[in-house]
């Protein structure tokens, strides 16, 4: 069946280091695959999407690389803030406008 | 631009009673989706209505839910003879409809359902 894995343990860094978060899929070939945030009691909000022809993609602070021969994505926050301390969740969808998500990983970012 | 609006924010019912949950999407975006979130859970796909298609109801997980999308723009989910299982977090997006896909989605903050 199909599965998105994220680590349901929340991250704990401090500030100023390097976040990674990993998102694992199996029996899926998406065309697309994004990455959310959510903060307690509010909807996700759109950070970044990545194509599966793009090995990489960047937004400011933010790094996204995807790789389908691993079915794996990892999301990087660079010079980590307690500001980004949220739930991000990624989410695939293939070709449709359709997501599916995973079911989130906890950062906290520690001054 | 205003984003998408819910009402609403939170209802507390009793066990069998019915609910209506509105959404009011993006104006111009074709596609709306509702989703339900339990406490400290991911996002529950429910169903997905895009343009003047027939609804993608594969995520209703019974009977009691339906939803509705009237001039392709309000949306309102109605879940009947509520159960407390029912209770969470049910959250609507909306997006543009890009053919190929890849449309990110913008969500609104939800309603916090109770049911006691």
């Amino acid at each position: 069946s199909q599965k998105i894995e994220q680590n349901s343990e929340a991250l704990n860094i401090q500030e100023g280091k390097t976040a990674t978060l990993t998102c694992n899929y199996t029996n899926y070939s998406p065309a697309y695959l994004q990455w959310y945030r959510q903060d307690p009691g509010r909807g996700p909000v759109f950070l970044l999407l990545i194509r599966e022809n793009e090995k990489e993609k960047r937004k400011e602070r933010l790094k996204v690389t995807f790789d389908t021969t691993l079915k794996q994505s990892l999301f990087h926050i660079t010079a980590s803030q307690p500001a980004d301390s949220a739930t991000y969740l990624c989410a695939l969808n293939n070709a449709g406008n359709m997501l599916t998500f995973g079911g989130g990983t906890r950062l906290m970012v520690k001054p | 631009g205003a984003g998408v609006s819910q009402s609403p924010s939170n209802k507390v019912t009793e066990k069998g009673k019915d609910v209506e949950l509105r959404c009011d999407p993006i104006s111009g975006h074709t596609a709306l989706y509702w989703y339900r979130q339990s406490l400290g859970q991911g996002l529950e796909f429910l169903i997905y209505f895009q343009g003047n298609s027939a609804p993608d109801k594969s995520g209703l997980p019974s009977d009691r839910f339906s939803a509705e999308r009237t001039g392709g723009s309000v949306s309102t989910l109605t879940i009947q003879r509520t159960q407390q299982e029912d209770s969470a977090v049910y959250l609507c997006a909306s997006s543009l409809a890009r053919a190929g896909g890849g449309s990110e989605q913008y969500f609104g903050p939800g309603t916090r359902l109770t049911v006691t």
